[in-house]
This record gives structure tokens, C-alpha cells and sequence, in this order.
């Protein structure tokens, strides 16, 4: 079956630019985790979906960044005015339910701010 | 500061032999623990996991250890294949019970 897919894989953007990063769930995941994982770095955790409740923000690193989740489905990650520092690889991860374990993960977008 | 720290970015193992990755904590509040492997271009993929009520958890080839006193948890695979190259990343459940917290990652290789 289809796993978490994510697009663009790569993106490369200007400095200043807003740039729109998509995730794709595994189909009936009702729970969605955007992380980012800046180079030589662990995986952060940014912000968190599940089903119709309030996300889970507290990992948003600045009020640059913003997500959107409709119901169960796709989710947008939104950067405005990209920083260099905002280069990274983002990671979406989706699950059934909350337990960690069945946590899938997507590929990744690869983000270059120059 | 990193609350999940992985000290080794790096280990090479031969064929056959144990593979013995390290990762500590900070926070004696803690409670789960989980192991994940990536390979390039792929996201993490989930391994094995460890509650703090146990010192132990072992799938086929894959141990976690767990020592609460020490704050330290380490993962054996043996024998070692050379597919298990891949980066292995710990983690930790936080606090509230919300997110994962992450290492930095070790890159395993294992030649044949």
C-alpha cells in the first residue's frame, strides 16, 4: 500500500521567499507530525495533527511557520519569508492512532535557502 | 541543550559482529524510549522500543537496554548485516507525552 509521500522532494528558494511543503498521509492515519531535522542535527519536532482537534504547535520554532490539516487528510506546512537557517529536510510522519510505534514517516522535503 | 544525546556519529563494525549503539538523556522523567533506523533518502523507520519499566526489550537480531539510574540506553544487533547500515536515531517520548524527542543520529556501517 501507499506509504506517507511528501512534495516537493527538493526545493530550492530564495531568501525572503514563502515557501508551501505538502504531506500526504497514509490513508485513515488520523494523527500527522511535521518534524525538521537541520543538518547534523536530530529530528525536531514541529507541530502535531490529530483528527479534529487543536493542533499541537509548541514546536513551531517561529510565527514564520504554519500548518494546515483538513479532517484527516493532506497537510500543508508553510514557511514565509525563508531564513537560511530555515534549511533543513521536513519530515511528515502520520499514524492510526497515538502510539509512537506506528508512527510512518515520509521522505522528506529537502529545503535549500540561499 | 539536547535532551537525547548520541554521542558517536559514527561506527564501523565487521560482518557477523555486534553492533553496540549508545544514547543518553536528561531528563530522569523519561519514560519511553524508541529506536529508528533511516536509510539515505527515506524517512526514519521504527525498530524497537523500550517503556522504563523494563530494563530489556529484544526483537530477533535487535536488544534494547535500558538503564534508568544512568540515564543511558543502548541498542545491540547481532549478528551484524551489512543492510543494517543505516543511520540509527534514539528518541524519547517528552514530557507531556506529545512529541518525540530525538538524538543526533549514529551512522552504522557494517562491511562484509
Amino acid at each position: 500500500g501507499a506509504g506517507v509521500s511528501q512534495s516537493p522532494s527538493n526545493k530550492v528558494t530564495e531568501k525572503g521567499k514563502d515557501v508551501e511543503l505538502r504531506c500526504d498521509p497514509i490513508s485513515g492515519h488520523t494523527a500527522l507530525y511535521w518534524y525538521r531535522q537541520r543538518l547534523g542535527q536530530g529530528l525536531e519536532f514541529l507541530i502535531y495533527f490529530q483528527g479534529n482537534s487543536a493542533p499541537d504547535k509548541s514546536g513551531l520554532p517561529s510565527d514564520r511557520f504554519s500548518a494546515e490539516r483538513t479532517g484527516e487528510s493532506v497537510s500543508t506546512l508553510t514557511i514565509q519569508r525563508t531564513q537560511q537557517e530555515d534549511s533543513a529536510v521536513y519530515l511528515c510522519a502520520s499514524s492510526p492512532t497515538r502510539a509512537w510505534e506506528t508512527q510512518y514517516f515520509g521522505p522528506g522535503t529537502r529545503l535549500l535557502v540561499l | 541543550d539536547q535532551q537525547v544525546k548520541q554521542n558517536s556519529p559514527s561506527l564501523s563494525v565487521q560482518e557477523g559482529r555486534i553492533s553496540i549503539l549508545n544514547c543518553d538523556y536528561t531528563n530522569s522523567m523519561f519514560d519511553y524510549f524508541l529506536w529508528y533506523k533511516k536509510y539515505p533518502a527515506e524517512g526514519p523507520t521504527f525498530l524497537i522500543s523500550i517503556s522504563s519499566i523494563k530494563d530489556k526489550n529484544e526483537d530477533g537480531r535487535f536488544t534494547v537496554f535500558l538503564n534508568k539510574s544512568a540515564k543511558h540506553l543502548s541498542l545491540h544487533i547481532v549478528p551484524s548485516q551489512p543492510g543494517d547500515s543505516a543511520v540509527y536515531f534514539c528518541a524519547a517520548v517528552n514530557q507531556a507525552g506529545t512529541a518525540l524527542i530525538f538524538g543526533k543520529g549514529t551512522t552504522l556501517s557494517v562491511s562484509s
